[in-house]
């Protein structure tokens, strides 16, 4: 059984430019989750989906960042008109449920490492 | 507001025991967690506490959990190289999203 798979494991963008960040989550796992790691900080969690649906939206930046998880492919993290503030290293997460039981255990993939020129 | 707090750094020399620090605000958690990372890698779920627990064994690894206080602690048995790593203290909030301290890294001296 295959991990959680992002691609790609790095990601160069030009300032204005956009970038498409993919997660394919474990098989059987309908929960996803993207979290950012700034340079030298801690992951800080950015939106939570189900298939089709977005469940928890708190930590994505208003403008220019959008997320889906459609019924069919994996999850996209999308970022528009990229900025140098937006280079870090964005994590996907998925789990077989959620809630407080330990089947939401929230399993993470490689990363994408976006660079900002 | 949710907040995790951990020391920022820790060297130890091979065979000490180490011990990270960690305290947190937001108690409504039902786990709490240690991840590890290792350069340039992905994260790695290294143990959990229930939060009815006050400790956790696992092989090298204890975890102590002080509720009233708010304070989290991993300790590694006899420290190995190749435990060096950044250790994130994390506990769940609503929704399910994980709440990450700040990391703290682990140097270790052979």
């Amino acid at each position: 059984n295959a991990g959680v798979m992002q691609n790609p494991r790095h990601l160069v963008r030009r300032r204005g430019q956009e970038a498409r960040l993919r997660c394919s989550p474990m098989k059987g796992h309908s929960h996803v989750y993207w979290y950012r790691q700034l340079p030298e900080e801690g992951l800080k969690f950015m939106v939570y989906l189900q298939k089709e649906n977005i469940i928890d939206e708190s930590g994505m930046p208003k403008e220019r960042f959008s997320a889906e998880f459609p019924k069919e492919g994996p999850s996209i993290l999308r970022i528009q008109q990229v900025v140098r503030g937006d280079s870090a290293a964005y994590f996907c997460a998925s789990s077989l449920r959620t809630g407080t039981s330990l089947s939401g255990e929230q399993f993470f993939g490689p990363g994408t490492r976006l660079t900002v020129l | 507001g949710e907040d995790v707090e951990q020391s920022l750094f820790l060297s130890v020399r091979e065979g000490d025991s180490s011990v990270i620090n960690c305290t947190y605000t937001d108690s409504s958690s039902t786990y709490l967690y240690w991840y590890k990372q290792e350069p340039g890698a992905g994260l790695q779920l290294l143990t959990y506490i229930f939060s009815n627990m006050d400790m956790k064994q696992d092989q090298r690894l204890t975890v102590l959990l002080n509720k009233k206080d708010k304070h989290l602690s991993l300790r590694i048995a006899d420290t190995q190289t190749g435990d060096s790593a950044i250790y994130f203290c994390v506990h769940g909030g609503a929704t399910n999203k994980l709440i990450f301290g700040t990391g703290t890294l682990l140097a270790v001296q052979p």
